[in-house]
């Protein structure tokens, strides 16, 4: 079993519709919690950043983290066409950004 | 400011070559990283660097080879390679201790047939 877990999807939603997605993991220990957006081609770029439990806005991004559920969410509002892309979770026991442990991605469709 | 660069972009070897991916980085950063991409896998850390001279492995390391002489660069070195090192690689750089500062570099498409 994987320690991250994400539903690859394709996820198919309307322009302007909320996009949801999530993750769910296995180690309690992770602490820092990651959204990367990727476009086809290209390296991960770092969306959202998120320590412990809560939520965390910026935007029409929305990041929540559920520790007791050992769940994250994703949540992304008034959706474009530019959105489409494949999005990943990541996490860390620290905040040393030198290993972090990744899901396998759910790519987005955002059609007009 | 280039960031993290990454060549070459496209590569095919036959099994058994041997092969470096470069890395480098202009932002100064101590920590950098080398991850390998598979379908539906997600990113998994091949090994990282804290400082120069100071490697370690990472979750999947086995057939691969690095060093850090310098801040800036951190190659990777295929020993050997074989087919199931087909994979796209990324480099990535962070300060310390920087969780949200990491960057990513463009990949490297390698193919071993």
């Amino acid at each position: 079993q994987k320690e991250v877990e994400q539903d690859p999807g394709p996820l198919s939603v309307p322009e302007g519709a909320i996009v949801s997605l999530n993750c769910t993991y296995s180690n309690s220990a992770f602490q820092y919690f990651m959204w990367y957006r990727q476009y086809s081609r290209k390296g991960p770029e770092l969306l959202m950043y998120t320590y412990s439990s809560g939520n965390k806005e910026d935007g029409r991004f929305t990041a929540q983290v559920d520790k007791s559920s050992k769940y994250i969410s994703l949540f992304i509002r008034d959706s474009q066409p530019s959105d489409s892309a494949t999005y990943l979770c990541a996490m860390s026991l620290k905040a040393a950004g030198n290993k972090l442990t990744f899901g396998g991605g759910t790519r987005v469709l955002v059609k007009p | 400011n280039a960031g993290v660069t990454q060549t070459p972009k496209f590569q095919v070897l036959k099994t058994g070559q041997s092969m470096t991916l470069q890395c480098a980085q202009d932002m100064n950063h101590e920590y950098m990283s080398w991850y390998r991409q598979d379908p539906g896998m997600g990113l998994r850390l091949i090994h990282y660097s804290v400082g120069a001279g100071i490697t370690d492995q990472g979750e999947v390391p086995n057939g691969y080879n690095v060093s850090r002489s310098t801040t800036e660069d951190f190659p990777l070195r295929l020993l050997s390679a074989a087919p199931s090192q087909t994979s796209v690689y990324f480099c990535a750089s962070s300060q310390v201790p920087g969780v949200n500062t990491i960057y990513f570099g463009e990949g490297s498409w390698l193919t071993v047939v």
